[in-house]
């Protein structure tokens, strides 16, 4: 089983629509929790972190579930420039704090 | 934010051969750096974890004979594949923490593209 799971998608959403994606993690020792964004070939960028008691951030909101191991992503009144892959990310404890990715989901913002 | 600079940006070669991927954080320091790979439509994975000035820990199943990492500067770190075969063929990515940034915030490389014939 893969640590950090996410639906890859993609999701094919019109401009304005909400959309949220779902990611489950298995480590439960995991410590923190981020979204980030990836344009097709291109490197990841932070989007946010993700905390227990839920974070904003413009039309981005995040969650975190610890007790069922599950993080979702809230994009509210989608645009264009929202196309991209949406990769879940965790840290667990212990030595350099590795980032463990999910392959992502791709998200499809049309017109 | 921090500028993570690689090169090259994309490689072709021939099987057997060896490459040198260069990764360097422009505007800051990192005392650590990570190698990762990703394959089409697949997450990154981490490969190893580069300290300046010690030895590089690699990740369970990555061979470190074949892929040599030195970090011997605090802006720079390379990434040696070494008798590269068409298995090898890849997005190579590196990231470097900034020492005052967020434990989860890494600064990427734009990535080089391996393609081994």
């Amino acid at each position: 089983r893969k640590e950090v799971e996410q639906d890859p998608g993609p999701f094919n959403v019109p401009e304005g629509a909400t959309v949220a994606f779902n990611c489950t993690y298995s480590n439960s020792a995991s410590q923190s929790f981020f979204w980030y964004r990836q344009d097709c070939r291109k490197e990841p960028k932070l989007l946010m972190s993700v905390y227990s008691s839920g974070n904003e951030d413009g039309r981005f909101t995040a969650q975190l579930n610890r007790a069922s191991q599950y993080i979702s992503l809230l994009i509210r009144d989608s645009k264009l420039s929202d196309s991209a892959t949406y990769l879940c990310v965790v840290i667990h404890s212990g030595g350099y704090n590795k980032l463990i990715f999910g392959a992502g989901t791709r998200l499809a913002v049309h017109p | 934010g921090a500028v993570v600079s690689q090169h090259p940006s994309r490689v072709i070669c021939k099987s057997g051969t060896s490459v040198k991927i260069e990764c360097r954080s422009l505007d800051f320091q990192a005392t650590t750096m990570f190698w990762y790979r990703q394959f089409p439509k697949q997450s990154l994975m981490l490969m190893a974890t580069s300290n300046e000035g010690s030895k590089a820990t690699y990740e369970q199943g990555v061979e470190k004979d074949k892929f040599l990492i030195n970090h011997a500067s605090l802006t720079l770190s390379t990434l040696t594949v070494t008798s590269a075969h068409p298995e090898d063929s890849s997005f190579y990515i590196c990231s470097a923490r900034e020492r005052s940034s967020g434990v989860g915030e890494q600064f990427f490389g734009p990535g080089t593209r391996l393609t081994v014939l």
